[in-house]
């Protein structure tokens, strides 16, 4: 089975722009979560979907959104970008169940803000 | 909110000896407690994993045990070797894959 795959890799924007990552999971998997890694706050949670629905919430602002679409491929937007954006964008992907399940990552998008 | 504590921070040790890093959590309603490895550059990877109705667990060289009435698990890593550098992260899931991670502890085999 191919892994998660996150595009692109690495994007440089400057500030008051805003951005589109995208996440593939792997195949079967329906849950994608997307999480902020930086050197001082490590990984944080900003968001979780399931079938095209957000199930859960981080503790970020509005400016960071996400969408879930029919083949469970999902995109994260971050608008009006601050310098303190700059962060490594991970996704991870899991199978369903009543239980939480093993994540596996992507690669991540490397985000720099200019 | 969760709140996770790891520590240490840093950590290094011998070559063949045992690594010990510990997690504690603030959520009782947590039920599902991974433990991740991250290498330079690369994805954070699962590499052991333990539920609320397990005391311990063990995979060969690691091992993870949990202690719900304190809320604190820890990992176990014994014969450490060179290739076990890198840094880990515990974490505490609650919900709907809802997550919160400790901050790191980069550990450093030397041989």
């Amino acid at each position: 089975k191919a892994g998660v795959t996150q595009t692109p890799r690495y994007l440089i924007k400057t500030r008051g722009q805003q951005v589109t990552l995208s996440c593939s999971p792997i195949s079967g998997h329906r849950s994608v979560s997307w999480y902020q890694q930086t050197p001082g706050q490590g990984l944080q949670f900003l968001f979780e979907y399931f079938s095209e629905t957000q199930r859960n919430k981080g503790n970020f602002p509005g400016r960071f959104s996400g969408r879930q679409f029919s083949n469970s491929r999902s995109e994260m937007n971050v608008s009006t970008l601050e310098l303190g954006d700059s962060a490594l964008y991970l996704c991870a992907s899991s199978s369903e169940g009543n239980l939480n399940q093993p994540q596996h990552f992507g690669d991540g998008t490397r985000l720099s803000i200019l | 909110g969760e709140n996770v504590e790891q520590h240490p921070s840093t950590l290094s040790v011998q070559e063949g000896d045992s690594a010990v890093i510990k997690c504690t959590y603030s959520d009782s309603a947590s039920n599902y407690f991974p433990w991740y490895k991250q290498e330079l550059g690369k994805r954070p990877q699962l590499i052991i994993d333990i539920r609320s109705n397990v005391g311990e667990k063990k995979d060969q060289r690691i091992a993870v045990t949990l202690n719900k009435t304190a809320k604190h698990f820890s990992l176990h890593i014994t014969e450490t070797q060179p290739e076990d550098s890198a840094v880990y992260f515990c974490a505490a899931y609650r919900g709907y894959q809802k997550v919160t991670f400790g901050i790191g502890t980069k550990l450093q085999v030397i041989p």
